[in-house]
């Protein structure tokens, strides 16, 4: 069965502090990456994705993920938090031909 | 647009009860899925369905029925509704091999 590993469930950062969210996944055929962000008592929202290309991808509010193919990895990045960025985060990649694994999820807190 | 939306937004009910949820998407997306969510386990794939008229059964299908009589709504039913099964479901759709989007989710509690 297909899995994937956040390895942060729980980070908190200061304001202006770079931050690193890992993920590892098993699928091996082709992959299209995502990560979501879920605010507090929202849905889930698309943060960036990846399908093909360069590697390193870029999303909204700043953030980017870099694709390692063989490591299997695809860690989000910012390189300077803001109190708005506290939520959920959630890696997604490939659960099979029509579906994806979602991962435990890191829930991010930003000190102002 | 108004893109993902799920009927209703909360719920309770008592172990044994019946309901079903509703999903709905106006994007013309093929596939549709259902998942809850609760603390600490991410989001755990229910039934998902790749058209109108197929499911499939997802992670976690026990306790669950689904149906997609209509390429645009999928339903989600609880014929007996068990404690365990207090959560947030949340409905998702999208084009094949891309982004799905999420809907705003049912909080159900049973008690």
């Amino acid at each position: 069965a297909q899995s994937v590993s956040q390895h942060n469930h729980h980070v908190i950062l200061s304001e202006a502090a770079s931050l690193e969210l890992g993920c590892n996944y098993s699928y091996g055929g082709t992959v299209n990456l995502f990560w979501y962000v879920q605010y507090p008592g929202q849905h889930l929202q698309l943060l960036l994705k990846y399908f093909s290309g360069d590697p390193l991808v870029k999303g909204i509010k700043g953030f980017e993920a870099e694709f390692i193919k063989s490591k299997f990895s695809f860690n989000l990045r910012k390189p300077s938090v803001q109190w708005s960025d506290t939520a959920e985060y959630f890696c997604a990649p490939p659960g099979g031909s029509y579906k994806l694994i979602f991962g435990s999820g890191t829930r991010l807190l930003v000190r102002p | 647009n108004a893109g993902v939306t799920q009927t209703p937004k909360f719920r309770v009910l008592k172990t044994g009860q019946s309901m079903t949820l509703l999903c709905a998407q106006d994007m013309n997306h093929e596939y549709m899925y259902w998942y809850r969510q609760d603390p600490g386990m991410g989001l755990r794939l229910i039934h998902y369905s790749v058209g109108e008229g197929t499911t499939a059964k997802g992670e976690v299908p026990d306790g669950y029925n689904v149906s997609r009589l209509k390429k645009q709504n999928f339903l989600l039913g609880l014929e007996s509704a068990a404690p365990s099964q207090t959560s947030v479901y949340f409905c998702a759709s999208s084009y094949p091999h891309v982004e799905q989007f999420f809907g705003p989710g049912t909080r159900l509690t049973v008690l």
